[in-house]
């Protein structure tokens, strides 16, 4: 069965410190990984793409990382802002030919909570 | 401003009654998709179409429907015959049509509360 698992489910951090969130998946035959950031009762927002033959991208503070064998990825925020305050969403697509039916799969996120 | 615009931020509805959902798009994008979010659950897709006159079914369509008469509009309406609507529904819309492989562009969502 297709799955994204995310860990923590939630995180509080100091404002300026670094934190790490996970993503481990098990979807087959996999695409691309994704990490969106959602604010409160907004919509999500792409922060990266991976595709299979990429480990690292980096978006500003942002740098997502893929083991494609292990299939794992994290999501490493430096240097924390409030604003920064958001669930974290891993979103993986598989290949699928004809129909978009369960393309993305997405994971529950990780809620963090940047303090002052 | 090119986005995707959902309308109305909040939306109560009484049981039995249908409601519709409002998902605008001036991206040119060709296909467009409604999810569901439930709390503690990853989003999940409820209709997709990937071109004018034309959806189809995602995970979870019951008790719900589309149409795509415009490439910019894609609504969706919640019928009497969903059971457990509250939730937060959110649009997206895409350049091409294998959403695996392309960007995909979210609404702000909508709320949808029953009363």
């Amino acid at each position: 069965k297709n799955q994204v698992e995310q860990s923590p489910q939630s995180l509080i951090i100091l404002e300026g410190k670094n934190c790490t969130l996970q993503c481990n998946y098990t979807v087959s035959p996999f695409s691309n990984l994704r990490w969106y950031k959602q604010d409160t009762g907004r919509g999500p927002v792409s922060l990266t793409i991976m595709t299979f033959s990429e480990n690292t991208k980096s978006n500003g503070r942002y740098t997502a990382t893929l083991d494609a064998d292990t299939k794992q990825s994290s999501l490493h925020i430096t240097a924390s802002q409030l604003s920064d305050s958001a669930s974290y969403i891993c979103v993986v697509s598989a290949f699928w030919y004809g129909g978009a039916t369960n393309k993305l799969i997405f994971g529950t996120g990780t809620l963090l909570a940047v303090q002052p | 401003d090119g986005g995707i615009t959902q309308s109305p931020k909040y939306l109560f509805r009484k049981e039995g009654q249908n409601v519709t959902l409002s998902c605008e798009q001036n991206l040119n994008h060709d296909a467009m998709y409604w999810y569901r979010q439930d709390p503690g659950q990853g989003l999940r897709l409820i209709y997709y179409s990937q071109i004018v006159n034309d959806f189809q079914k995602g995970d979870i369509a019951e008790g719900y429907s589309v149409s795509r008469e415009k490439k910019e509009s894609f609504p969706l309406t919640v019928t009497s015959a969903q059971k457990n609507p509250t939730a937060f529904y959110l649009c997206a819309s895409s350049t091409g049509l294998d959403q695996a492989d392309t960007e995909a562009f979210f609404g702000q969502g909508t709320r949808l509360t029953v009363v």
